[in-house]
């Protein structure tokens, strides 16, 4: 089973209001991490916000707020007042488990969804 | 502040040709180091991580290797490319303890004819 899920392969929305990206996750550990990524035409991979599984607030930066749902084990991705700058693709990440010594504590990335911000 | 390198930027090798892609981290010590591909329009899959000198861990199986023989340096390598291989190769950084946000390299481009 998919451990992470975006199911907008392709977004549009105007520019100056809001948008969410879909993001889903499956797992079982208690503990775990949600993060959101946007990469642009360029390439590189821009962090944008992180959730912790034991958060009780939604996390926000700026104008990117998370929807954090864990009862329905989703992490929408809310970008308010959107910009021609904000089209690109974005990535829900997550996760699993807990620190540890040495752990990796490797992501699992969803296939993204690409934004195009209309003027 | 911390920046992480990769090169080449861009590279277009021919099928069975060896590969070696560099990544280097700075401003930072005792990092966990990450290799990922991402096909065309698709996500990122994991190949290798490493969690110390020497300490190299395989996701997937394939004609790929990762080595780390400094603690801020990953190199991912093959002795005979594929078509398959073609793909953007990312390096990411994490700190070893605190928070769990990985921070991305530029990127290789690999294109094999």
């Amino acid at each position: 089973a998919q451990k992470i899920t975006q199911t907008q392969p392709g977004m549009f929305v105007q520019e100056k209001e809001a948008v969410t990206l879909d993001c889903t996750y499956d797992t079982s550990d208690p503990s775990y991490g949600l993060f959101w990524y946007k990469q642009p035409s360029s390439g590189e991979m821009i962090f944008l916000i992180y959730q912790g599984s034991y958060d009780q607030q939604n996390a926000t930066e700026g104008r990117y707020s998370l929807n954090f749902q864990k009862a329905r084990k989703s992490a929408n991705l809310v970008i308010s007042a959107s910009q021609l700058g904000d089209s690109a693709m974005y990535f829900c990440a997550m996760r699993e488990g807990g620190y540890s010594s040495g752990s990796a504590r490797q992501l699992t990335f969803g296939s993204g969804t690409q934004l195009t911000v209309l003027p | 502040s911390q920046t992480i390198h990769q090169w080449p930027a861009t590279l277009v090798q021919p099928v069975g040709s060896p590969l070696s892609l560099e990544c280097t981290v700075e401003g930072t010590s005792n990092p966990n180091l990450y290799w990922y591909r991402q096909a065309a329009g698709r996500g990122l899959q994991l190949l290798f991580y490493s969690v110390g000198i020497g300490q190299i861990s395989s996701e997937v199986p394939q004609n790929l290797s990762a080595s780390r023989p400094q603690d801020r340096q990953f190199i991912l390598s093959s002795k005979k490319l594929l078509l398959s291989d073609s793909g953007f190769y990312l390096c990411a950084w994490r700190a070893r303890w605190g928070s769990d946000e990985q921070f991305f390299g530029p990127g290789t481009r690999l294109t094999v004819l």
